[in-house]
C-alpha cells in the first residue's frame, strides 16, 4: 500500500509572508497528488492537484512541486491571508482508485 | 446544486443501534468514495466504487461496515451494532467523467456520527 507523510502538523505565519506544507509518499505507483483545503466543521476542498508527469502547477498564490525521485511534493502559498487559515491535507492516488491522506497541517495566518 | 450531498448531516446514536448514511454524487461521476475522519487527522479510505461494483475495501471496514451502490447512483454506507469508537465524520467523495477530469475527487459535507 501507500503511505502519505505530512510536516509541520502546524504552521504559524504573518500575513503577506510564505507558508510551505511537504508531503512524502512511499510508492512510486502513485500517480496523481492533491492538496485540499478544510476549515473547521467543513468539507475539504480541492484548492490544486499535480500529476506525475509534470514537475510544478501554479495558480495564482497556490504552487504545487512534486519530486518523483525523491517521493515528495510540496504546496507553496505566497502572500499570505488570514483566510488562508485552515487545516491543509495532502494525498497521493494510489493503484488508480484508492487515496492516502497526509494527517493535515493546520496554517494560522496571523494579521 | 450538483455537487455531492449526504445525509443525514448529524447522527446521534445509542450504542449497539444500527445506522444509515446515504451519499448522492455529481450524476455524471461513476467513482465513489467514502472515507472516515476523526478529529485532527485526515480522512481515512474505506471503500471505493466503480459504477455498482465495489472495487476496494479497506482492512479498517469490519463486518459491522457494509456499504451498497445498487444502481450505480447513489450509496449507503450501513454500520451495525455501533460501538462509541465509530464516532467520526463519514465523508462521501465522487470523480468521474466532467468535472474536474477523471481522478478529481469532490467531497460531501460529510455526516457526524456521534455514539453514546
Amino acid at each position: 500500500g501507500e503511505n502519505v507523510e505530512q510536516h509541520p502538523s502546524t504552521l504559524s505565519v504573518q500575513e503577506g509572508d510564505s507558508a510551505v506544507i511537504k508531503c512524502t509518499y512511499s510508492d512510486s505507483a502513485s500517480n496523481y497528488f492533491p492538496w485540499y483545503k478544510q476549515e473547521l466543521g467543513k468539507r475539504p476542498q480541492l484548492i490544486i492537484d499535480i500529476r506525475s508527469n509534470v514537475g510544478e502547477k501554479k495558480d495564482q498564490r497556490i504552487a504545487v512541486t512534486l519530486n518523483k525521485t525523491a517521493k515528495h511534493f510540496s504546496l507553496h502559498i505566497t502572500e499570505t491571508q488570514p483566510e488562508d487559515s485552515a487545516v491543509y491535507f495532502c494525498a497521493a492516488l494510489y493503484n488508480f482508485n484508492k487515496f492516502y491522506f497526509g494527517s493535515g497541517t493546520k496554517l494560522n495566518v496571523k494579521p | 446544486d450538483t455537487g455531492v450531498s449526504q445525509d443525514p448531516r448529524h447522527k446521534i446514536t445509542k450504542r449497539g443501534q444500527n445506522v444509515t448514511f446515504r451519499c448522492d454524487p455529481i450524476s455524471e461521476h461513476n467513482r465513489l468514495y467514502w472515507y472516515r475522519q476523526t478529529l485532527g487527522q485526515g480522512p481515512e479510505f474505506l471503500t471505493y466504487f466503480q459504477n455498482e461494483a465495489q472495487l476496494e475495501k479497506s482492512r479498517l471496514l469490519s463486518d459491522r461496515f457494509s456499504a451498497e451502490r445498487p444502481k450505480g447512483s447513489f450509496s449507503t454506507l450501513e454500520i451495525q451494532r455501533t460501538e462509541q469508537g465509530d464516532s467520526a465524520m463519514y465523508l462521501c467523495a465522487s470523480s468521474g467523467q466532467g468535472r474536474g477530469g477523471t481522478d478529481t475527487q469532490y467531497f460531501g459535507p460529510g455526516t457526524r456520527l456521534t455514539v453514546l
